[in-house]
């Protein structure tokens, strides 16, 4: 079935440094992509997303883009801060019915 | 509020009792999701609501576990005979039609139940 598989956590940076968690998924067809933020005691959120191959989504200084070719969609930081610390999942569309979303890396940022 | 809410936040029970858990969505939001999160096993997808229809259910775990959504708006998610593998974070999200296939699923802070 659909299923997405991120990179274990956590990962730790120190601020201003460059940020990569892998996400690889498995899916019939042409899913959309997504990457989701859960900031300490909040709820998801959206971060951005891509629709189709070789889109890139991009929001808050994160870049994620959309490889058919090696079914990937990792996400990217040039500079990290304290504040991006939180756990981001990485998810799919299956249809109208539902998010798969991977297992989740905690990112831990420290001054 | 704004936001999807869910009641309550914390919820310690014994094994073996029922639980209730509610979630309130966004105004407006016709599509409503259940999902659980439990320690290093991501989000679980459990059931899907479309007004006050359920057309995906197969997440449900097992019969123990139900939900109901009235009014198009409240929803219920209700664990009988509770049992310590249901300890996890319950997350609710509601969207606009089709929020699944634009990824737009705006969530609730959940509730975590711990059964002991």
């Amino acid at each position: 079935g659909d299923s997405v598989t991120q990179m274990e956590g956590p990962v730790t940076l120190s601020e201003e440094a460059f940020l990569t968690i892998n996400c690889t998924y498995t899916a019939t067809g042409y899913p959309s992509l997504f990457w989701y933020v859960q900031y300490p005691g909040e709820g998801l959120q959206l971060l951005l997303k891509a629709t189709k191959a070789d889109d890139k989504g991009s929001n808050k200084g994160f870049e994620a883009t959309y490889r058919k070719e090696t079914t990937s969609f990792h996400l990217e930081k040039g500079s990290v801060q304290v504040s991006d610390s939180a756990v981001y999942f990485c998810a799919l569309n299956i249809g109208y019915s539902t998010l798969t979303f991977g297992k989740g890396t905690m990112l831990l940022v420290s001054p | 509020g704004a936001g999807v809410s869910q009641s309550p936040s914390n919820k310690v029970t014994e094994k073996g009792k029922d639980v209730e858990l509610r979630c309130d969505p966004i105004s407006g939001h016709t599509a409503l999701y259940w999902y659980r999160q439990s320690l290093g096993q991501g989000l679980e997808f459990l059931i899907y609501f479309q007004g006050n229809s359920a057309p995906d259910k197969s997440g449900l775990p097992s019969d123990r576990f139900s939900a109901e959504r009235t009014g198009g708006s409240v929803s219920t998610l209700t664990i009988q005979r509770t049992q310590q593998e249901d300890s996890a974070v319950y997350l609710c999200a509601s969207s606009f039609t089709s929020g699944a296939n634009t990824g737009e699923l705006f969530f609730g802070e959940g509730s975590r139940l711990t059964v002991l």
